[in-house]
């Protein structure tokens, strides 16, 4: 799977946008994007995928850039429960085998909403 | 729908004996993997069972060791615990294998294992 990089923190305003930025240059064709987010002490939770276009779900929208090389989770109106840490994974796309069967986890990104 | 349900969610067990931990997927999910989480190592990938086979396994000793059953339910098993055991244990559940649109992996809340 493509490593991806995060930046380890980032605070943002109750009630503003936050903007979660995430490279991965090294993805190739057939890999997606995943975020999902952690919460002290619970399970991680999932957010949003996407292949080549933007997507956008109940909870956040996803912007991948042209090349692939990097994308931006954004929760539009940030909220103190937003608080978490934000993975940024890569998996491989298809069937059995290789390794898209399971999640690589990097650090992530602690996301501090603040009052 | 219900999620992934995990059993126990703490317990406290003592070096040198086992403990079996539960797991059951999202209903309809087939795939079902583990992975152990701690502060040092962050979210490790266990093992992954589909249809009641371990497809797939992380770089854990044999003393972690799973299984499957036909209703896809899953348990996993730690033999002979040592001190480095304690971690959070997440189960995630799929409909199937790989990665696909519709095969996102969704977690339980885990199951904290403190060893003493």
């Amino acid at each position: 799977d493509a490593k991806t990089t995060q930046p380890p923190s980032m605070d943002c305003a109750e009630g503003r946008a936050a903007n979660l930025p995430c490279n991965h240059s090294t993805i190739s064709g057939n890999e997606y994007v995943y975020w999902y987010r952690q919460i002290h002490s619970q399970g991680p939770q999932y957010i949003i995928h996407g292949l080549k276009n933007n997507e956008t779900n109940e909870m956040a929208s996803l912007i991948i850039t042209e090349d692939r090389k990097s994308s931006t989770l954004i929760l539009p109106h940030a909220t103190l429960r937003d608080t978490a840490v934000y993975y940024c994974i890569v998996r491989l796309r298809g069937g059995s085998g290789g390794s898209n069967y399971k999640l690589t986890f990097g650090k992530g990104t602690l996301l501090t909403v603040n009052p | 729908k219900a999620g992934v349900t995990q059993t126990p969610r703490y317990l406290i067990k003592t070096r040198g004996q086992q403990v079996t931990l539960s797991c059951s997927p999202i209903s309809g999910h087939r795939s079902v993997s583990w992975y152990q989480q701690t502060p040092g190592q962050g979210l490790q990938f266990l093992f992954e069972y589909f249809s009641e086979t371990q497809r797939n396994k992380g770089n854990f000793p044999g003393r972690f060791s799973g299984r499957q059953f036909s209703n896809s339910r899953s348990e996993m098993n730690v033999s002979t615990l040592e001190l480095g055991d304690s971690a959070l244990y997440l189960c995630a559940s799929s409909l199937g294998q790989g990665a696909s649109s519709g095969n996102t992996i969704y977690f339980g809340e885990g199951s904290w294992l403190t060893v003493v």
